[in-house]
């Protein structure tokens, strides 16, 4: 049973506009939400977080937008740029784990 | 060098051999993590560790093992390879659960031939 789906496989946005990147949960004990961003051949790298009690925050470029009636998050990207070509990966926390999504893999085209 | 390190980078080994990879975070995090990334399935919890001597299973524990002898190692051991085991495994630590973010290490490729 998936508990955390991110349904786009990937995603492709042109430089300079905004990137939003969707993600879906089921489960309403999730306490905080996270973004991981990854390279080929690279760990994952935390990116940007959200508690359950908060609906936005905001980190530079990166937005993450929580709806909790919903059981969905959102991340932002504005705006696109080259580097932010990765993987992104969808994460909820519960207790003492995270558990993540198959992440979507982001293309930003010149 | 301070950070978490995992070893070997690559590895290839037959089907029915044991092997473990290695994970060494020098920041005494005491929570550590070992993930399987796949095609289609993400990044998957195989197992964790909340502190030295204290381990408990993720969502794919089945086929491995693993010890938490010294806070800074977190050694994952197949003890039996098989085919559907090869996968790129990340160990990842964190000094608290689930609210902070994850630092992981850069990966060890895995083959079972």
């Amino acid at each position: 049973d998936q508990q955390v789906k991110q349904n786009s496989p990937s995603l492709s946005v042109q430089e300079g506009r905004i990137s939003i990147l969707n993600c879906d949960y089921t489960n309403s004990m999730f306490d905080y939400f996270l973004w991981y961003k990854k390279y080929p051949a690279e760990g994952p790298t935390f990116l940007i977080s959200i508690s359950s009690i908060k609906d936005k925050n905001e980190d530079g470029r990166f937005t993450v937008f929580l709806n909790k009636s919903a059981k969905h998050l959102s991340l932002h990207i504005v705006p696109s740029q080259p580097g932010d070509s990765a993987v992104y990966f969808c994460a909820a926390s519960a207790r003492d784990k995270i558990i993540f999504g198959k992440g979507t893999r982001l293309h930003i085209l010149p | 060098d301070a950070g978490i390190t995992q070893s070997p980078r690559y590895k290839i080994t037959e089907t029915g051999r044991q092997v473990t990879l290695m994970c060494h975070q020098t920041w005494s995090h005491s929570y550590m993590f070992w993930y399987r990334q796949d095609l289609g399935h993400g990044l998957r919890l195989i197992y964790y560790s909340a502190a030295a001597d204290i381990t408990d299973k993720g969502e794919v524990p089945d086929g491995y093992v693993v010890s938490r002898s010294k806070t800074e190692n977190f050694p994952l051991t197949l003890e039996s390879a098989t085919r559907s085991q090869t996968s790129v495994y990340f160990c990842a630590s964190s000094e608290s659960a689930g609210t902070a973010g994850y630092t992981f290490g850069s990966g060890t490729r895995l083959t079972v031939v």
